[in-house]
């Protein structure tokens, strides 16, 4: 079966500190990942999406970056941190269909990151 | 691009009485709805989900229904129990990739009260 993990779960940072979230998928090959960001009473964004190795796209310009070094594991980035960076980040995948569809999505269980 | 507005923010209810959850979508080439639950501190997980191609469909207590004309549709969950209790989200999407166009509702909280 399909598993997701994600990490660190709580996570408390200074402003101007790095950032790195990490996720990795098993029990499946060729995955869309996804990070979104959920802020409380505005629904869940996303902020990164992934279709394979190496290619990312972004949908809102901010101050995060993302990668996707292999095939199932997926990395939220940050060099310097705002305050408007904190929130609750999850990390989700989907199955890669040939046709383009799209389908269930499997959220991990969450990444709160305080920034102070 | 996708707008989806979700009603009501906060929804409370009798145990074994129903509740209804409404959103309203303003693309008219999406063709994808999916419902998510979200449980305290946890990732949203699918309940149901329905395409264009169908106007209702229901998972034993719970059933999406889907008005393409008026560019609405509506989450049934009846005879609630305690653990219906949840954050409840709708979405939207149109044809795409994957779920990259999948536009998510702002949410509704729903309590069940014993």
């Amino acid at each position: 079966s399909q598993t997701i993990h994600q990490w660190p779960a709580t996570l408390v940072q200074p402003v101007g500190s790095p950032l790195s979230l990490e996720c990795t998928v098993e029990g499946t090959s060729n995955p869309n990942l996804y990070w979104y960001r959920q802020a409380a009473g505005r629904g869940l964004q996303l902020l990164f999406y992934s279709v394979g190795i190496g290619q990312i796209s972004s949908e809102v310009p901010q101050n995060l970056s993302a990668s996707r070094p292999q095939d199932r594991q997926f990395i939220l980035s940050s060099k310097k941190l705002l305050l408007s960076d904190s929130g609750f980040y999850l990390c989700a995948w989907s199955v890669f269909r040939t046709w383009g569809e799209a389908g269930e999505l499997f959220f991990g269980e969450g990444s709160r990151l305080t920034v102070l | 691009g996708e707008n989806v507005e979700q009603h009501p923010s906060t929804l409370s209810v009798q145990e074994g009485d129903s509740a209804v959850i409404k959103c309203t979508y303003s693309d008219s080439a999406s063709n994808y709805f999916p419902w998510y639950k979200q449980e305290l501190g946890k990732g949203p997980q699918l309940i149901i989900d329905i395409r264009s191609n169908v106007g209702e469909k229901k998972d034993q207590r719970i059933a999406v229904t889907l008005n393409k004309t008026a560019k609405h549709f509506s989450l049934h969950i009846t005879e609630t129990q305690p653990e219906d209790s949840a954050v409840y989200f709708c979405a939207a999407s149109p044809r795409a990739i994957g779920n990259e166009k999948l536009t998510f509702g702002t949410g509704t909280r729903l309590t069940i009260i014993p």
